[in-house]
């Protein structure tokens, strides 16, 4: 069962523009909402993170939205750039025997033109 | 944050080999994690290590096929056992820390 939903799968957006991910969970006990980046050969890295309790976090260019009655979340790259182009993963972990226990979304690839 | 070291890198083996892969931490750890990311797919996890006691697997992957060690705080393998082509993935290793989830920079395993 995919417990994160995200899209699009893949995404071209021109130098300067906005991209943005949406992703929806299911499961409320989620407590905790990463986002990692992605770049070929690499392994994850951890690029901005929000819990519930707020609605928005906001990193540089780089923004999550939190709608907790909709449960979704979606991450919002503003004037994004060629460096930004990777794969970005979000993600909702919850406690669960004393760690957190991290679901990932599906992923979307971003290539940013320029 | 976390460096997280693994070797090796990439490997290409025969079906029916087994490969071990490596993990190192900077620093103490309580609990490993280990992923599998199989082709332009998302992070799956295979089984949470943690020092003194046996891993715990997730639904679909068991101890004979992926046997497990954690000597210590800093250090974990994953070995990939009696391997067909369906286990070509990236394989990551994981670290927790202050509740931030950290990754290494994965193996790449092609198995012909």
């Amino acid at each position: 069962q995919q417990q994160v939903k995200q899209s699009p799968q893949s995404l071209i957006v021109q130098k300067g523009g906005i991209s943005i991910i949406n992703c929806a969970y299911e499961n409320t006990a989620f407590d905790y909402f990463p986002w990692y980046q992605q770049f070929p050969g690499k392994g994850p890295a951890l690029l901005i993170a929000i819990r519930p309790d707020v609605s928005e976090k906001k990193e540089g260019r780089f923004t999550i939205s939190f709608n907790k009655s909709a449960k979704q979340f979606s991450l919002h790259i503003m004037d994004s750039q060629p460096g930004d182009s990777a794969t970005y993963f979000c993600a909702a972990s919850m406690n669960s025997g004393g760690y957190q226990k991290v679901t990932f979304g599906t992923g979307t690839k971003l290539q940013v033109i320029p | 944050s976390a460096v997280i070291s693994q070797k090796p890198s990439r490997d290409i083996c025969q079906r029916g080999t087994s490969l071990t892969i490596q993990c190192q931490v900077d620093s103490q750890v309580t609990m490993m994690f280990w992923y599998r990311q199989q082709p332009g797919q998302s992070l799956t996890l295979i089984a949470t290590a943690n020092q003194g006691s046996e891993a715990t697997y997730e639904s679909g992957f068991v101890i004979d096929k992926f046997p497990i060690s954690r000597p210590n705080l800093t250090f974990s393998t994953l070995t990939v056992s009696n391997m067909s082509p369906e286990d070509s993935s990236i394989y990551l290793c994981s670290v927790s820390r202050s509740g931030e989830q950290f990754f290494g920079p994965g193996t790449r395993l092609t198995v012909l």
